[in-house]
């Protein structure tokens, strides 16, 4: 299967703080990334769409101004947390799909954002 | 509305096999994707389906009936490591993915 990597794969950051999250897909071209937020024992929750070149698709309840999302080049995708507070500790994923609409999303490992 | 149903929590046995099903009512249907989630992962990609019928791969299948909106994914020779969560998708007419909550396979000696 294709490979995305992430990173960082964990951040501690102090309240107030702006956390910067990228997602790369490594051996193809991403037109299209997804993040997804998943706190423990929930389901995976999308917060927004990507594509390159244009402005994210943001879910309802999703603030846009708080989650900056930047798909510059077809196999990057920078997710922003800014002024993070300890409810935005999470578990955060990033997926990335081919040219085609209907291909698969593949995942990248997923970075763990604590906030104190 | 767009829903996704999957049982919450199985358990079988190491060895066993299990059937993990899935239904689905949605606008649209572009294909069925199953993915495995272990605990504190990210989930990777196990099956698609899009056509009705049995797709298998090594010791897990995938069946797909669109008729139905049903779906269900088949573990044979059940091994520890396959205990985790299976989450069900659909990609509906917009190409977006619906995503079921997620099954919880407990695997017990």
């Amino acid at each position: 299967g294709a490979v995305v990597s992430q990173h960082p794969s964990r951040v501690i950051c102090k309240s107030g703080t702006s956390v910067k999250i990228e997602c790369r897909s490594l051996d193809f071209q991403a037109t299209t990334m997804f993040w997804y937020r998943q706190f423990p024992k929930q389901s995976l929750m999308l917060m927004a769409t990507s594509n390159e070149g244009s402005k994210a698709t943001y879910e309802q309840g999703v603030e846009k101004d708080k989650f900056l999302i930047n798909h510059a080049s077809l196999t990057l995708s920078t997710l922003t947390v800014t002024s993070a507070h300890p409810e935005d500790s999470s578990f955060y994923i990033c997926s990335a799909r081919g040219l085609a609409a209907q291909e698969t999303q593949y995942f990248g490992p997923g970075t763990r954002l604590l906030v104190l | 509305g767009q829903n996704i149903d999957q049982p919450t929590e199985m358990t079988a046995t190491e060895g066993a096999i299990v059937q993990i099903n899935c239904t689905y009512q949605t606008s649209g249907f572009n294909g069925l994707f199953w993915y495995q989630q272990h605990a504190g992962e990210a989930p990777t990609f196990l099956s698609y389906n899009v056509l009705d019928g049995l797709e298998e791969k090594g010791r897990f299948s995938s069946f797909l009936s669109r008729s139905k909106g049903y779906s269900y994914l088949l573990l044979k020779e059940l091994q520890m490591k396959d205990s985790a969560s299976y989450l069900c998708a659909v990609m509906d007419s917009n190409y977006q993915l619906i995503w079921g909550a997620g099954t919880k396979l407990i695997i017990k000696p």
